[in-house]
């Protein structure tokens, strides 16, 4: 079992649907992140969000929205996705202060038909 | 880019001692060696993080050399259980939150 939670585990959508992920924590993490991974391939950074701010965004394409509405949770807006997009998508948080190590969920896996 | 190399793969047996190497060689003065481990439809797990010399935990040790340009992940007695990718990244400890650049990673089997 983690300490992030990432909902749900599977999501099968179409090109013209809108569906969200959502990923939890308490443990009081300040910072978190999503990454994508596909398969066979290492995780790639695409958001981080630190204080609920937004502080990075890897060149993400805008038909992927994320939001952090409060410290504990983190979501990811899917919108007009493409084929290529399907992946398992990983939330990850840690601490501010320097050296803390990520913790990571275990993922949504991703398809779009 | 990834700023480290390591073998794309290796192949163990249950209870040899297994060691990955991992080639950093433009290490930066701030960057600590971090080693995460990934279960296959898992998210990477954190295993160890030095700066010099070794470090020991109850999952695996860690060896630096003096010059730090290279590293290398010990696991004793490995079991089929550490079947897995094990991805060493550079970690600049200035910065609060951390972007991770993970590598190809090294995928090990352990076989019976």
């Amino acid at each position: 079992d983690t300490e992030v939670t990432q909902t749900p585990k599977h999501l099968v959508m179409g090109m013209t649907n809108k569906k969200s992920l959502k990923c939890e924590q308490h443990m009081g993490h300040r910072a978190m992140y999503w990454y994508k991974q596909k398969a066979k391939k290492p995780p790639e950074l695409m958001f981080v969000y630190s204080y609920e701010k937004l502080s990075i965004n890897e060149s993400v394409p805008s038909r992927f929205s994320p939001e952090c509405p409060n410290s504990s949770l983190l979501n990811l807006h899917l919108h007009a996705l493409q084929p290529e997009d399907s992946a398992l998508y990983l939330c990850a948080s840690s601490q501010e202060e320097q050296g803390q190590p990520q913790h990571f969920g275990d993922g949504t896996r991703l398809s779009i038909l | 880019l990834a700023k480290t190399t390591q073998p794309i793969s290796m192949d163990s047996y249950e209870g040899q001692e297994v060691n990955i190497t991992c080639s950093h060689n433009n290490i930066a003065t701030n960057d600590y060696i971090t080693w995460y481990q990934q279960f296959p439809s898992q998210g990477p797990r954190f295993i160890i993080q030095g700066y010099k010399t070794k470090v020991t935990n109850e999952v695996a040790s860690l060896f630096i050399p003096a010059d730090r340009k290279s590293s290398t992940l010990s696991l004793p007695r490995v079991s089929l259980s550490d079947t897995a990718v094990y991805y060493c990244l550079l970690i600049n400890l200035n910065t609060g939150f951390q972007k991770l650049v993970f590598g190809t990673g090294t995928r090990l089997l352990v076989s019976p």
